[in-house]
């Protein structure tokens, strides 16, 4: 199985601030790499696919990068709406794998 | 609009069986692949199976196989999920997901339902 390794589990940010979370996998996985954005209580929603693919409606101070074992995820510029806990997802293989999450939380 | 309704979710006694639904509109159901993803509570999300748009492939997680069968009718537009041998450890919130093209829930999610195994 390949595993997702997700970094920071958490971080502590200010509205306007840059941020960059990783999910490196355990061997290649292409581009087969999406990412989840999670509020509480609510269902995940499609922010990235095939890496850095911006899903339709999705903020343009998202963006995803990478390929092979290495993948980020950068928030340009924090909003208010942006304080809550993203995913990682491989797509490569079965079984498909998420990474552990990242909580992003307000300094 | 893609709509995305999950029923079925309940208490259950380890050991018990309990069967999911999905109901889908919005697309042509059998075009697509679908997914279960569960959440425990507090906890990250786990991909449980995914099954193709004919319903001919279907996919496990090694913690369900044996245990869990993922199902669709595509008459009916809806997924289902049959959940046996329930353990503790099933205790989740369980969402049903349109699958992309290639592989692997995408854009379109339901709001999930909650499935409890205590004694």
């Amino acid at each position: 199985d390949i595993q997702m390794t997700q970094s920071p589990s958490s971080l502590s940010a200010s509205v306007g601030d840059r941020v960059t979370i990783t999910c490196r996998a355990s061997q290649g996985i292409n581009t087969y790499l999406a990412w989840f954005q999670q509020k509480p209580g609510k269902a995940p929603k499609s922010l990235i696919s095939s890496a850095s693919s911006l899903q339709s409606g999705v903020p343009s101070r998202f963006s995803g990068s990478g390929s092979g074992t290495v993948f980020t995820l950068t928030i340009s510029s924090l909003q208010p709406e942006d304080f809550v806990t993203y995913f990682c997802l491989q797509y490569n293989s079965y079984p498909l794998t998420f990474g552990g999450g990242t909580k992003v939380e307000i300094k | 609009e893609v709509l995305l309704l999950e029923s079925g979710g309940a208490l259950v006694q380890p050991g018990g069986s309990l069967r999911l639904s999905c109901a889908a509109s919005g697309f042509i159901f059998s075009n697509f692949a679908m997914s279960w993803v569960r959440q425990a509570p507090g906890k990250g999300l786990e991909w449980v199976s995914d099954i193709s748009g004919s319903g001919t492939i279907t996919n496990y997680a090694d913690s369900v196989k044996g245990r869990f069968t993922i199902s669709r009718d595509s008459s009916k537009s809806t997924l289902y999920l049959q959940m046996n041998s329930l353990r503790v450890e099933d205790t989740a919130a369980y969402y049903c997901a349109k699958d992309r093209l290639f592989r692997g829930p995408g854009d379109s999610w339901g709001q999930g339902t909650l499935v409890i195994v205590s004694s």
